[in-house]
């Protein structure tokens, strides 16, 4: 159980396009879901939480008109990363939680490469 | 603020040769400890947490941690490696009212035949 799947697991754009990547919870109903950053040899650095039906939480620094984050129900969030430009490059990792933050499962990531 | 302080970036070893990982945290309140494992180009998968009771915790994969609060640590350790244990671990710390995990840099572990 609790198993979490994000969708592309990859993808390759233009710079200036948007990219969309969806994070489901298969098998659970997620309260909050948590959208992760991590870059090559480093650790994940969270970006925003979501809870369903209201606004992301966004982290300092994070703008949240280029990573917008959509959390319509409690199986599924999505993050659209608007204009994208080559420092948008990363690994993006989502989490979804049925409770508090102490229970997350993650998903299994994708990678956005923008050239 | 909370932060965790991970002491070793790679850690080589042999395979069925013991092996700790190192995880320093600090808080000003009581917290909740993870350790998560990631292999290459995927997500995070849980080894063990500590929310309360007792201060050992035993996890999958023959993983266990010892939660020290005077010492303010929680260190991951392992009996015997095997060449399957070589991934990424994170260390991670959450709880008294912060709705988030905070990660640690992480360990590469590199087990050897």
């Amino acid at each position: 159980g609790a198993v979490v799947s994000q969708h592309p697991s990859r993808v390759i754009c233009k710079s200036g396009t948007s990219v969309k990547i969806e994070c489901r919870s298969l098998d659970f109903q997620a309260t909050t879901m948590f959208w992760y950053r991590q870059f090559p040899k480093q650790s994940l650095m969270l970006m925003a939480t979501s809870n369903e039906g209201s606004k992301a939480t966004y982290e300092q620094g994070v703008e949240k008109d280029k990573f917008l984050i959509n959390h319509a129900s409690l199986t599924l969030s999505t993050l659209t990363v608007t204009s994208a430009h080559p420092e948008d490059s990363s690994f993006y990792i989502c989490s979804a939680s049925p409770q508090g933050p102490e229970t997350q499962y993650f998903g299994p990531g994708t990678r956005l490469l923008v050239l | 603020a909370q932060s965790v302080t991970q002491l070793d970036s790679q850690v080589p070893v042999f395979e069925e040769a013991p092996v700790e990982l190192r995880c320093n945290y600090s808080s000003s309140v009581s917290v909740y400890l993870f350790w998560y494992v990631q292999y290459p180009n995927q997500g995070l998968q849980l080894l063990l947490k500590y929310l309360s009771g007792s201060t050992l915790v035993k996890g999958i994969n023959g993983f266990e941690a010892e939660f020290n609060k005077s010492q303010t640590s929680f260190h991951l350790r392992k009996p015997s490696v095997h060449i399957s244990d070589t991934a990424e671990y994170f260390c991670a710390v959450s709880g008294g009212g912060y709705n988030k995990l905070i990660f640690g840099a992480g360990t590469r572990l590199a087990v050897h035949p």
